[in-house]
């Protein structure tokens, strides 16, 4: 089966750009996630969606950040203005939901790697 | 919330021997536990995992262990490849079907399997 596809897979931008990443997942799979990744350090949750509604933005820094996923299949993040510290690797996961207490395997995109300068 | 703790960060073994990766996390109500592969510029790929229900689980030369009690579980590679070299991820989460469940992450262990 397809993976889950992300573009671009490079970015390079000057501080208080804007920036969009485009991630769409695999067939089917109706939750989507959103991680971001600094470098040396382990993927950390964005934000993840259950069809088109968000299940969990706590950790979204929503001054800067926005994602949407309008029909429920490909799904955008927007960063604006970018901020030095938001160099790093954007990472898109989708899972197949199964129900129950059955686990849900993420599978994960090649990423966007993001340079702010 | 979560918080997963992944030691070492750096682990060097001669091909051949083995490797473990130890992990312990906050939340006694995550429940799923899983291990990815990263290797340098490359996506992260799931190489096992295991549920709060079980003890131990075994896939060739890759076992995980998980001690609930103790809120901790670990990843061990016997007769290690040069293939194995990589950096992984401990991660915990809580599934309960159809809710929030995003992987919290340890910070990474870069395993280096020495010729």
């Amino acid at each position: 089966e397809a993976g889950v596809a992300q573009s671009p897979r490079y970015k390079i931008i000057e501080k208080r750009q804007s920036v969009a990443f485009w991630c769409n997942p695999i067939s089917g799979h109706a939750t989507l996630y959103w991680y971001q990744q600094i470098l040396g350090q382990g993927p950390k949750l964005l934000i993840q969606f259950q069809n088109n509604g968000v299940v969990d933005d706590s950790q979204l820094p929503k001054d800067r950040f926005s994602a949407e996923r309008l029909k429920g299949v490909d799904s955008t993040l927007k960063i604006q203005p970018a901020k030095l510290e938001d160099s790093a690797v954007y990472l898109c996961a989708s899972s197949f939901p199964t129900g129950g207490r059955t686990k849900n395997i993420q599978y994960f995109g090649a990423g966007t790697r993001l340079s702010v300068l | 919330g979560e918080n997963v703790e992944q030691h070492p960060s750096t682990l060097s073994v001669q091909e051949g021997d083995s490797a473990v990766i130890k992990c312990t996390y906050s939340d006694s109500a995550s429940n799923y536990f899983p291990w990815y592969k990263q290797e340098l510029g490359k996506r992260p790929q799931l190489i096992i995992d295991i549920r709060s229900n079980v003890g131990e689980k075994k896939d060739q030369r890759i076992a995980v262990t998980l001690n609930k009690t103790a809120k901790h579980f670990s990843l061990h590679i016997t007769e290690t490849q040069p293939e194995d070299s990589a950096v992984y991820f401990c991660a915990a989460s809580i599934h309960s079907g159809g809710g929030a469940d995003g992987l919290t992450f340890g910070k990474g262990t870069h395993l280096i399997i020495q010729p």
